[in-house]
């Protein structure tokens, strides 16, 4: 079985661009939920979708939004970015929602200048 | 979800058993020990979880106190390969909460 898949793999924006991260579950997985990571903060959570409906929240401002569609694809979308949105963005899957059993993807590294 | 404590970090010889403990005093009778590990600059990896029985899958064993307040995940022999960040999380499935992760104990496998 394949496991989660994320593109792209590394991205380099500019400061006020948009960006948009996608996400392919594990098949037969309908929970997706997104996760940021940097250096000084460590692994926090964004948001979990489930049968596309956001489920949970993290504690990020409105401009890092998300959806899932019915194939069980998700994307998060980062508006306006920041040079403090530079970070690895994981994306995991599981097959029930708010799972502790998630399986990640190999992430997306986002440079922000 | 209840904290977690973990040592910072740990060595272990090529081939030993690595042992890397985890202390959860105020885990609740609902929510389950998980382990992960992060091997650098790769998404973490799923390794085991359990309630309070041990358990054991083809990566681990997880030995969990009866008492439930302390854990021990068990690389039975470890390699160069299990250098990694691992993370000891006390979570409740199918409620409205998140995967916390902590700071992790940093595993070095030394040849």
């Amino acid at each position: 079985k394949a496991g989660v898949t994320q593109t792209p793999r590394y991205l380099i924006k500019t400061r006020g661009q948009q960006v948009t991260l996608s996400c392919s579950p594990i098949s037969g997985h309908r929970s997706v939920s997104w996760y940021q990571q940097t250096p000084g903060q460590g692994l926090q959570f964004l948001f979990e979708y489930f049968s596309e409906t956001q489920r949970n929240k993290g504690n990020f401002p409105g401009r890092f939004s998300g959806r899932q569609f019915s194939n069980s694809r998700s994307e998060m979308n980062v508006s306006t970015l920041e040079l403090g949105d530079s970070a690895l963005y994981l994306c995991a899957s599981s097959l029930l929602a708010a799972s502790g059993e998630q399986y990640f993807g190999p992430g997306t590294r986002l440079t922000v200048t | 979800d209840a904290k977690t404590t973990q040592p910072t970090s740990m060595d272990c010889a090529e081939g030993r058993a690595a042992n890397l403990p985890c202390n959860h005093s105020t885990i609740s009778g609902n929510e389950y020990v998980y382990w992960y590990r992060q091997i650098h600059s790769q998404g973490p990896q799923y390794i085991i979880h359990g309630l309070k029985n041990n358990e054991t899958n083809e990566m681990a064993s997880l030995i969990i106190t009866e008492d439930r307040k302390s854990s021990t995940l068990i690389l039975p022999h470890a390699t160069l390969r299990d250098t990694a960040v691992y993370y000891c999380i006390a979570f409740s499935s199918g409620s409205a909460r998140q995967l916390t992760f902590g700071s992790g104990t940093q595993l070095t496998v030394l040849p």
